[in-house]
């Protein structure tokens, strides 16, 4: 029963790198979404995409691409990391986005710019 | 603009004791509540959701109440125990925000001996 798993789990990138944050899950959610957090702030939404296919903005999309190729993953990427983005990554997903529905959120990928 | 405030920023106990955790917020139109707990290094876990006309919930010793007229909510841990120790961390959901959530900052609690 994994739920939400992310990988990597940790990693450092010198500015200007490019990476790819990978979350899969195994609920058959349609919904899942990409989230940072900071010292100091809450949870804020990066992206999030309603099914296969579709993608969309959150809260603080500048610097970051996703995609949505297969039901049960959603990719993040960082095509030139800078240390703003130095963060902890949470994946989550749910079965529906509007209403009382439960996001299941991963472990988290740390993300360390230098 | 929506907001959501927690109380106290951290709070130490200890084992065996009760507590409560404050959530103020000015979302609007109000959907829903929920309370999160996150541990040192992992992701949020939900405790509980309470809609518009839920007025409590209990999860195990864990129990949220909500005053939608005051727009406040309140997480009451009875007979604290040592995993107890995590962050809290309130969430309101706006009518037709389509995949947005308004998350505060967590309140952290430490459980001692």
């Amino acid at each position: 029963n994994a739920g939400v798993t992310q990988t990597p789990k940790f990693r450092v990138l010198k500015t200007g790198q490019s990476m790819t944050l990978l979350c899969a899950q195994d609920m058959n959610h349609e919904y899942m979404y990409w989230y940072r957090q900071d010292p100091g702030m809450g949870l804020r939404l990066i992206h999030y995409s309603v099914g296969e296919g579709t993608t969309a903005k959150g809260e603080v999309p500048d610097g970051y691409n996703v995609s949505r190729l297969k039901k049960q993953n959603f990719l993040l990427g960082l095509e030139s990391a800078a240390p703003s983005q130095t963060s902890v990554y949470f994946c989550a997903s749910s079965l529906r986005v509007s209403g009382a529905n439960v996001l299941t959120f991963g472990a988290g990928s740390r993300l360390t710019v230098l | 603009k929506n907001q959501v405030e927690q109380s106290p920023q951290s709070l130490i106990i200890l084992e065996g004791k009760n507590c409560t955790l404050q959530c103020n917020y000015t979302v609007s139109p109000f959907s829903n509540l929920r309370w999160y707990k996150q541990d040192t290094g992992r992701g949020p876990v939900s405790l509980t959701i309470m809609t518009f006309s839920e007025n409590t919930k209990s999860n195990g010793r864990y129990t949220a109440t909500l005053d939608a007229d005051t727009k406040q909510s309140s997480l009451h841990i009875t007979a604290s125990q040592l995993s107890d120790s995590a962050s809290y961390i309130c969430v309101v959901s706006a009518r037709g925000s389509q995949g947005n959530l308004i998350f505060g900052k967590g309140t952290k609690l430490s459980v001692k001996p």
